[in-house]
């Protein structure tokens, strides 16, 4: 079945940067679409952006561009994302999900991400 | 941006009740809306596709409606394990965007 597996809970420090991972199985994943979403409690979600696991192109939400940087590694299927900068408003729980034509059919369990000194 | 409206932020109902919940968007989208359970602690889950498409594995008490504007999630008599909060989110745009959401509660 389809699984998304995100890396463990991450403190860091406010300046600095942090890499997640998403690893997937029980589908193709070098033809499959990759998205990031972020939540704050709140409770909202807002969408990071995309990245096409088939060739790396991606489409990102402009509020999040220069603050997150998505790659993928086809030979171990997994997403990754990198936030940089961080700062107490980069504080969430991140999901990566698979985006299936316009909708996330599959979603990771979350990662928390806290942002302190 | 397209914004998508739900309401009622929360809502408390009795299982074995029926209910709506809407959500507006603040431009015309056809049926591009998704729905999408959020159970506390866990990451959400896809119901309804394309407003009124089902989706495997979900209870067919789940069901959604509308275009344009206008576009409800029903749920025909509640069930316990329901009661979480439910998300509406466009694809029109290629921004996406999700609603706010509605808690469901037990009353």
């Amino acid at each position: 079945q389809v699984k998304l597996l995100q890396s463990g809970a991450e403190l860091v420090k406010p300046g600095a940067s942090v890499k997640l991972s998403c690893k997937a199985s029980g589908f193709t994943f070098s033809t499959s679409y990759m998205s990031w979403l972020k939540q704050v409690p709140g409770p909202s979600i807002e969408w990071i952006g995309w990245i096409y696991a088939g060739d790396g192109g991606t489409n990102y939400n402009q509020r999040f561009k220069g603050k997150a940087t998505l790659t993928v590694d086809k030979s171990s299927s997994t997403a990754y994302m990198d936030l940089s900068s961080l700062t107490s408003e980069d504080a969430a729980v991140y999901f990566c999900a698979r985006l299936t034509g316009s909708h996330f059919d599959y979603w990771g369990q979350g990662v928390m991400v806290t942002v302190s000194s | 941006n397209i914004v998508l409206t739900q309401s009622p932020a929360t809502l408390s109902v009795t299982p074995g009740e029926s209910v709506s919940l809407s959500c507006r968007a603040s431009q015309s989208i056809s049926t591009s809306i998704h729905w999408y359970q959020q159970k506390s602690n866990e990451s959400p889950r896809l119901l309804i596709k394309y407003a009124s498409q089902s989706i495997s594995g979900i209870p067919s008490r789940f069901s959604g409606s509308g275009s344009g504007t206008d576009f409800t999630l029903s749920i025909n008599r509640v069930e316990s394990e329901d009661f979480s909060i439910y998300y509406c989110q466009q694809s029109y745009s290629s921004l996406f965007t999700f609603g706010s959401g509605t808690k469901l509660e037990i009353k």
